[in-house]
């Protein structure tokens, strides 16, 4: 299974909402990623989980908080939104952080209103 | 912060043409892939080349790297409109994340 599921595939909340992004894979990599992406735009990193362990936050606003219960699952934790936060979120997987190829899952399609 | 640099930025080509894309970059790799994106969807790895390697086949992707000029292309043969679609290049670097250039896209028309 070379499979990274997302949920939900679309996702439409308000500025005082708290919603959860969730990213599975059953590929025993050991790395995760959470990116956000605008339109026409490259996918910007936002987050890495190694081990399970976060290790790279790339000065993402606290409203995003990540969350890696085990190593098969992978949140996103959404709180006090802005509109400019609207984007398609990715989430993608590796063997290892580094030197692997990605797999990404499908996107969650946010709408911040 | 962004690394690779496609160019073109947008290519229109017919069916059975080919198409060819370059990357270019500006430190030192471990090595570099190749992603294609449909429109709204997530990505999907095409292929990777080693920083020790110069050139690399799958199917009808070609991909070869010039670590001297710190560059690398992407030839699709014999296009189909399928093949339609963004396509990014990613360095991958010592101790760092994957960093995407700007893409390419990419529209074969029957």
């Amino acid at each position: 299974d070379t499979e990274v599921t997302q949920t939900p595939k679309h996702l439409v909340m308000g500025m005082t909402n708290k919603k959860s992004l969730k990213c599975e894979q059953h590929m025993g990599h050991r790395a995760m990623y959470w990116y956000k992406q605008k339109a026409k735009k490259p996918p910007e990193l936002m987050f890495v989980y190694s081990y399970e362990k976060l290790s790279i936050n790339e000065s993402v606003p606290s409203r995003f908080s990540p969350e890696c219960p085990n190593s098969s699952l992978l949140n996103l934790h959404l709180h006090a939104l802005q509109p400019e936060d609207s984007a398609l979120y990715l989430c993608a997987s590796s063997q290892v952080p580094s030197g692997y190829e990605q797999y990404f899952g499908p996107g969650t399609r946010l709408t911040v209103t | 912060s962004q690394q690779g640099e496609e160019d073109p930025q947008a290519l229109s080509i017919q069916e059975g043409e080919n198409a060819t894309m370059n990357c270019s970059y500006k430190t030192s790799i471990n090595n570099l892939q190749w992603y294609r994106q449909n429109s709204g969807r997530g990505l999907v790895h095409l292929i990777l080349i080693r920083s020790n390697e110069r050139e690399k086949h799958s199917g009808r992707l070609r991909v070869t790297l010039d670590t001297s000029k710190k560059s690398s292309s992407l030839l699709i043969t014999a296009s189909r409109a399928a093949d339609t679609a963004s396509y990014f290049c990613a360095t991958d670097e010592e101790g760092t994340a994957l960093i995407f250039g700007k893409g390419t896209t990419l529209s074969v028309s029957s």
